[in-house]
């Protein structure tokens, strides 16, 4: 079944704990997108990546990392959470950048006390 | 100016009602547009996607584009309860990489 997968669905930690939130596609797609969604603001891109090895900002990309290894994987890293990074994030791909629809993971809803 | 806006809603419509769900867009270059249905805690899902002027039909759903206008439109016919949810407009802005969303119309189907 072609799916984008995050873990951990659920994710409760302190601030400052470093954590990373997995993302794997297995539609062999080029491009994958981190968004994070919060009441009235909508979803927002943090990073994107259009190949291995290359990625760069979206609109919202302070306080995260990435990184593309290999093309199936693209986690996120909060190397120092803070409470306003609570939020519901997604993960998402698509066969090339913006112009095919993109496919979303089921979200990590993260809190950071 | 907002690059994608929709009305944020609630928007109620009884079932069995045709529900019209409307966006616009600053980019005039825009190709390819979409509209997915997000239920709450859920992940977006893509329900439609237009890309030239006109109509696309698609079982209950037809999307609409007018590109002169700037404008994309999504008509739920025969609405159910279970059309309740947020719909997100998405433009794919020229040159970026990226889609950039609308903050989504709540529609709630009442019985």
């Amino acid at each position: 079944e072609a799916q984008v997968t995050q873990n951990p669905r659920y994710l409760i930690t302190v601030t400052g704990k470093k954590l990373t939130v997995t993302c794997s596609q297995n539609m062999n797609h080029e491009y994958m997108s981190w968004y994070r969604q919060d009441p009235g603001l909508g979803l927002r891109q943090i990073y994107y990546s259009m190949n291995v090895e290359v990625t760069d900002k979206g609109d919202v990309p302070e306080g995260y990392k990435v990184s593309r290894k290999e093309k199936r994987n693209f986690p996120l890293i909060l190397e120092s959470p803070s409470p306003n990074q609570t939020s519901l994030y997604f993960c998402a791909s698509s066969f090339d950048r913006g112009n095919s629809p993109l496919h979303f993971g089921n979200g990590t809803r993260l809190t950071v006390t | 100016q907002k690059e994608v806006e929709q009305n944020s809603g609630p928007l109620s419509v009884p079932e069995g009602a045709i529900a019209s769900l409307n966006c616009t867009y600053s980019d005039r270059v825009s190709q390819s547009f979409f509209w997915y249905r997000q239920y709450s805690g859920k992940s977006p899902e893509l329900i439609m996607s237009i890309y030239s002027n006109g109509d696309k039909e698609d079982g209950r759903f037809t999307a609409q584009l007018n590109k002169a206008s700037q404008y994309v439109s999504l008509l739920i016919r025969d609405s159910q309860p279970s059309d309740s949810a947020t719909y997100l407009c998405a433009v794919a802005i020229q040159g970026a990489q990226k889609l950039v969303f609308g903050q989504g119309t709540r529609l709630t189907i009442n019985p």
